[in-house]
């Protein structure tokens, strides 16, 4: 699976939206994006996924750039209930059974 | 609750000791996934299982763990001859086995182990 960059920290105002980027320069044509979250002291939730169509849910929208060598995952009015470390993943299709390959994430922080 | 649940949710013990966790995934899950998370990483892959089959072991298993999902329902994983670095929140995720590609994993809410 190929690796991500993302940065470290991002801090963001409460009802702004959060924009978090991932690189994902080596990215395989049949890998996928995908973003969980993880908020202290609870197990990871998958947010969103993504190929090269933008995705968008009712959590987030998932903005993955043209060469998909890099994606944003946005989140449009942010809650202090988003502060959390948020994971890029990118993963491998067709008939993989799902193993997800965490780095180290970005810890959003939202303020009042 | 018809999360994923894991019991117990704190253990600390001395090093030498065996330790067992156990995972109840959501109840039509068949895939069940474990990780181990230190401070300050992301999980990292241990395991898993399709029904009651173990189909994958990440090098991270060493011959000291060992996992279970005799009835293909719950999981459990035992530490036997704990170290201080089996130190770690331990999580279990399940998802539902069809061919699909994006089966979304449901973590619960990981047990921490502390080894003295």
């Amino acid at each position: 699976d190929a690796k991500t960059t993302q940065p470290p920290s991002m801090d963001c105002a409460e009802g702004r939206a959060a924009n978090l980027p991932c690189n994902h320069s080596t990215i395989s044509g049949n890998e996928y994006v995908y973003w969980y979250r993880q908020i202290h002291s609870q197990g990871p939730q998958y947010i969103i996924h993504g190929l090269k169509n933008n995705e968008t849910n009712e959590m987030a929208s998932l903005i993955i750039t043209e060469d998909r060598k890099s994606s944003t995952l946005i989140l449009p009015h942010a809650t202090l209930r988003d502060t959390a470390v948020y994971y890029c993943i990118v993963r491998v299709g067709g008939t993989s059974y799902g193993k997800l390959t965490f780095g180290q994430g970005t810890i959003l922080t939202v303020h009042p | 609750d018809t999360g994923v649940s894991q019991n117990p949710r704190h253990k600390i013990t001395k090093r030498g000791q065996n330790v067992t966790f156990r995972c109840d995934p959501i109840s039509e899950h068949n895939r069940l996934y474990w990780y181990r998370q230190t401070l300050g990483q992301g999980p990292e892959f241990l395991t898993y299982f399709q029904n009651e089959a173990q189909l994958e072991k990440s090098r991270l298993l060493s011959d000291r763990f060992s996992a279970e999902r005799p009835k293909g329902s719950f999981s459990t994983l035992e530490i036997q001859r704990t170290e201080q670095g089996d130190s770690a929140m331990y999580l279990c995720a399940s998802s539902v086995g069809t061919s699909g590609l994006h089966n979304e994993q449901f973590f619960g809410p990981g047990t921490r182990l502390t080894v003295l």
